[in-house]
């Protein structure tokens, strides 16, 4: 069964210092992970893909299977960006696909 | 256009009563999804439409009833809820199935059950 570990629930940082937010997997097959955002009042929204290898308002993610890791990254906090932040897999199995999200890391960016 | 939208925003009903969520997308997107999502917690996957046909139902108990008129459209019927239904429905959407390139969500309907 797959599952997504997001070990903080609370995430506060000052503005300007870096930003990590930790999320582990555990799939038995070729995972594809998402962060989604969702910002106060506002709709979840996709933010960054691992198969893209994009950065999205300065953040970053790199997937690494070794640690069964996808930890989110930014390296200056910007007040803007506290938020919701869930970790999400893809799964697939007996040809249907399902996003399984994390718990959450609600980030908070002290000015 | 590039939004899912749901309708209404929020919604009371009584246990005996019967409602009905919508939800739009016109980004020619043949996936939908419905997810429940309560209070500080993650969203938690109710149905899903692939090609206006339902490929995934987790478990979710009868007094939920969803219908995908036709590729742009996803409604959820309600009859008979229980006070432990009420939370954040959330309508998405994505390319295909597969979902690779993320889904797209609306911004939900808050749904109170007294």
């Amino acid at each position: 069964a797959q599952r997504v570990t997001q070990p903080e629930k609370l995430l506060s940082v000052f503005k300007g210092a870096p930003v990590e937010l930790k999320c582990n997997y555990s799939y038995s097959g070729s995972p594809e992970l998402f962060w989604y955002v969702q910002y106060s009042r506002q709709r979840l929204q996709l933010l960054l893909r691992h198969i893209s290898r994009e950065s999205i308002k300065g953040f970053t993610a790199d997937l690494n299977k070794g640690e069964t890791s996808f930890h989110l990254k930014k390296p200056f906090a910007q007040e803007e960006d506290s938020a919701m932040y869930y970790c999400a897999l893809r799964n697939s199995g007996a040809g249907s696909y399902q996003l399984t999200f994390g718990k959450g890391t609600k980030l908070s960016v002290i000015p | 256009d590039t939004e899912v939208t749901q309708t209404p925003k929020h919604l009371v009903m009584g246990m005996t009563n019967k409602k009905s969520l919508k939800c739009e997308q016109h980004m020619g997107h043949r996936a939908m999804y419905w997810y429940k999502q309560k209070a500080k917690k993650p969203p938690e996957l109710m149905f899903v439409y692939s090609y206006e046909k339902l490929s995934i139902n987790e478990s979710v108990p009868s007094r939920f009833s969803p219908e995908c008129p036709n590729s742009s459209l996803l409604n959820l019927h309600l009859h008979a809820l229980q006070p432990e239904d009420s939370a954040l429905y959330l309508c998405a959407s994505s390319q295909d199935r597969t979902g690779s390139y993320g889904y797209t969500f609306g911004s939900g309907t808050r749904l109170t059950v007294v």
